[in-house]
């Protein structure tokens, strides 16, 4: 079974920090890699996906992440957080034809203005 | 981009009764859609994979004789929480695969917040 990883339970920054949120996974086929976001009180939205192709990935909102296949990782990255960035931060691993979303613990990002 | 809405938003009810929460997909087809449970502070665990016209498959753990998944049409799935009870209270989130994308990715639903008393 594939796992999912996140080194950060929850990063405190403050406003203009930049932002990166670790992620590996243990699974050793091909893979689709995903973060997804959710804001307080809102549903989850995604933020950038990986299928194939260019390993930088740019997403949503000046977000990015680079799937480095060696070390099994898709860390997130923001150069210039802001105070609206607050959320908790998922990133999820699926094998294609699975269709099945395997999840990280999340991490919650607190940007104090 | 696709949206997904689920129904009601939040449900409290007493142990013991069965409480149905609905996720339909407003602008495509959804073949496949799923059923998360998330735990404050915690991340999505997958319950269910809930196929148009087909039984619904669980993962382990998951109880389906109290988990009842419903998946009637192309746009709606349904989950019941049979003789629901307290350690039952949780928020349920469903998601769907749009078909037509040929993608892999999930749709999400707002969540369901249910209080089981």
């Amino acid at each position: 079974a594939q796992s999912v990883s996140q080194h950060n339970h929850h990063v405190i920054l403050s406003e203009a920090a930049s932002l990166e949120l670790g992620c590996n996974y243990s699974y050793g086929g091909t893979v689709n890699l995903f973060w997804y976001v959710q804001y307080p009180g809102q549903h989850l939205q995604l933020l950038l996906k990986y299928f194939s192709g260019d390993p930088l990935v740019k997403g949503i909102k000046g977000f990015e992440a680079e799937f480095i296949k060696s070390k099994f990782s898709f860390n997130l990255r923001k150069p210039s957080v802001q105070w609206s960035d607050t959320a908790e931060y998922f990133c999820a691993v699926i094998r294609p034809n699975d269709y099945k979303l395997s999840f990280g613990a999340g991490t919650t990002v607190t940007v104090r203005a | 981009g696709a949206v997904v809405s689920q129904h009601p938003s939040w449900v409290i009810c007493k142990s013991g009764t069965s409480v149905k929460i609905e996720c339909r997909s407003l602008d495509f087809q959804a073949t496949t859609m799923f059923w998360y449970r998330q735990f404050p502070k915690q991340s999505l665990m997958l319950m269910a994979t809930s196929n148009e016209g087909s039984k619904a498959t669980y993962e382990q753990g998951v109880e389906k004789d109290k988990f009842l998944i419903n998946h009637a049409s192309l746009t709606l799935s349904t989950l019941t929480v049979t003789s629901a009870h307290p350690e039952d209270s949780s928020f349920y989130i469903c998601s769907a695969r749009d078909r037509s994308s040929g993608g892999d990715e999930q749709f999400f639903g707002p969540g369901t917040r249910l209080t089981v008393l």
